[in-house]
């Protein structure tokens, strides 16, 4: 059970460059979310998903695209990388439902710098 | 309006106690949490209190809730240097869709030294 993983660890982008950053579960959790964080801002939400097929806009979902073709994965895609976006990027996922219970579980996040 | 405040710092000697605050503004959150992140890590669930709690206790970690101030704490008692880390308050709102959101301070960076 490897709960959530994220890759890359660390990633350089030149302006413009588009990449995908990659996260997977393999806790069967309906929710996953994408989350930036930067210093001295906390970690703030760009989208998050509620099941496969299903996604949503968070706070700052600009430059940023999501699909969630499976439970297990949801890529978060930057189309053409600005260095607005050089931040450290949480996967985060959770189970639906009762409150109190719906923890949600980070990755260990990808280290991106756009140059 | 959704804003949550912390300390960015606090240094504490080995053995002491160490309290982090927290204000929040919404008075809909439900759940208050607190997670702890190590260098290199994501964020790590430490505890969580239901709003119409008032304290909660966790082994060494103890949440106070204020309800009226909206105010949280978080006490760590007899500090070891295992504690350094960045702890994050966060308070649990309902978002679009019912999806719970989760709005984050800046988080409170906690040295602690012999």
């Amino acid at each position: 059970n490897a709960g959530v993983t994220q890759t890359p660890k660390f990633q350089v982008l030149k302006t413009g460059q588009s990449m995908t950053l990659q996260c997977a579960q393999d806790m069967n959790h309906e929710y996953m979310s994408w989350y930036r964080q930067d210093p001295g801002m906390g970690l703030r939400l760009i989208h998050y998903s509620v099941g496969a097929g299903i996604t949503d806009q968070g706070e700052v979902p600009n430059g940023y695209n999501v699909s969630r073709s499976t439970t297990e994965d949801f890529p978060l895609r930057l189309l053409s990388a600005a260095p607005s976006q050089t931040s450290v990027y949480f996967c985060a996922t959770s189970v639906a439902g009762t409150p109190g219970q719906d923890t949600q579980y980070f990755g260990p996040g990808t280290r991106l710098t756009v140059l | 309006g959704e804003d949550v405040e912390q300390s960015l710092f606090l240094s504490v000697r080995e053995g002491d106690s160490s309290v982090i605050n927290c204000t929040y503004t919404d008075s809909s959150s439900t759940y208050l949490y607190w997670y702890k992140q190590e260098p290199g890590a994501g964020l790590q669930l430490l505890t969580y209190i239901f709003s119409n709690m008032d304290m909660k206790q966790d082994q060494r970690l103890t949440v106070l809730l204020n309800k009226k101030d909206k105010h949280l704490s978080l006490r760590i008692a007899d500090t070891q240097t295992g504690d350094s880390a960045i702890y994050f308050c966060a308070e649990r709102l309902k978002f679009s869709g019912g999806y719970n959101k989760l709005i984050f301070g800046a988080g409170t960076r906690l040295a602690v030294h012999p």
